[in-house]
């Protein structure tokens, strides 16, 4: 079982230009929760995707879109980027609202 | 709202000491609180967790945490660090929604460094 995988593991943007970061789920796992974690903060909660809908935003613009497939994997879409959207990106992946499975994240750095 | 604090920043143990992080939370229903740690490159591992029950709670790698209700506290303890512990550790509760494992609001984090 390969657990969580995120895709890539680091990337390089320009402000203003989109970015699309992808998860896949441990093996059985319906449920994919995208989190930002900043540098020196913790994790902080985007959205979560069930069924291929979202079933759940935090405090995030709408600049912030994701989207879920038929086999569970998801995308996390973020578009005019700007500097402040420099962080870790984790996915987490659960059965329902199950222990919740990180993955290694993707590095996004801004310039 | 619900909010994590952990109040120390870094942390610098011997090795073979004893460990103590703090946690206190804000919450206003019975909370379920959850202990992670992250260690450079790797995704964030579950240490325990508490939902209900024995406010002892044991988790894997010899840490536990106490609930105590009465401090709004989750602390975790190790009785005696190895030089593997040191990682940066997340306390977290689960917000409303979903029942037992919601989503997790995290505090800042406090940075673990082992002194040989």
């Amino acid at each position: 079982d390969a657990g969580v995988t995120q895709s890539p593991t680091h990337l390089i943007k320009t402000r203003g230009q989109q970015v699309t970061l992808r998860c896949s789920p441990k093996s059985g796992h319906d449920t994919v929760s995208w989190y930002q974690q900043a540098l020196g903060q913790g994790p902080q909660f985007i959205f979560q995707y069930y069924e291929e809908e979202e079933r759940q935003r935090g405090n995030f613009p709408d600049r912030f879109s994701g989207h879920q497939f038929p086999n569970y994997s998801s995308e996390l879409n973020v578009n005019a980027l700007l500097l402040g959207d420099s962080a870790l990106y984790l996915c987490a992946s659960s059965q329902g609202q199950g222990k919740k499975y990180f993955g290694p994240g993707t590095r996004l750095t801004v310039t | 709202a619900q909010s994590v604090t952990q109040p120390d920043i870094h942390i610098t143990v011997s090795e073979g000491a004893s460990l103590e992080l703090r946690c206190n939370y804000s919450y206003g229903a019975t909370p379920y609180l959850f202990w992670y740690v992250q260690s450079p490159g790797q995704g964030l591992q579950l240490l325990l967790k508490y939902f209900s029950g024995d406010t002892l709670v044991q988790g894997i790698k010899g840490f536990e945490a106490e609930f105590k209700r009465s401090q709004s506290s989750f602390n975790l303890r190790k009785p005696s660090v190895h030089w593997s512990d040191a990682a940066e550790y997340f306390c977290a509760v689960s917000d409303s929604y979903g029942g037992s494992q919601g989503n997790l609001i995290f505090g800042k984090g406090t940075k673990l460094s082992v002194k040989p």
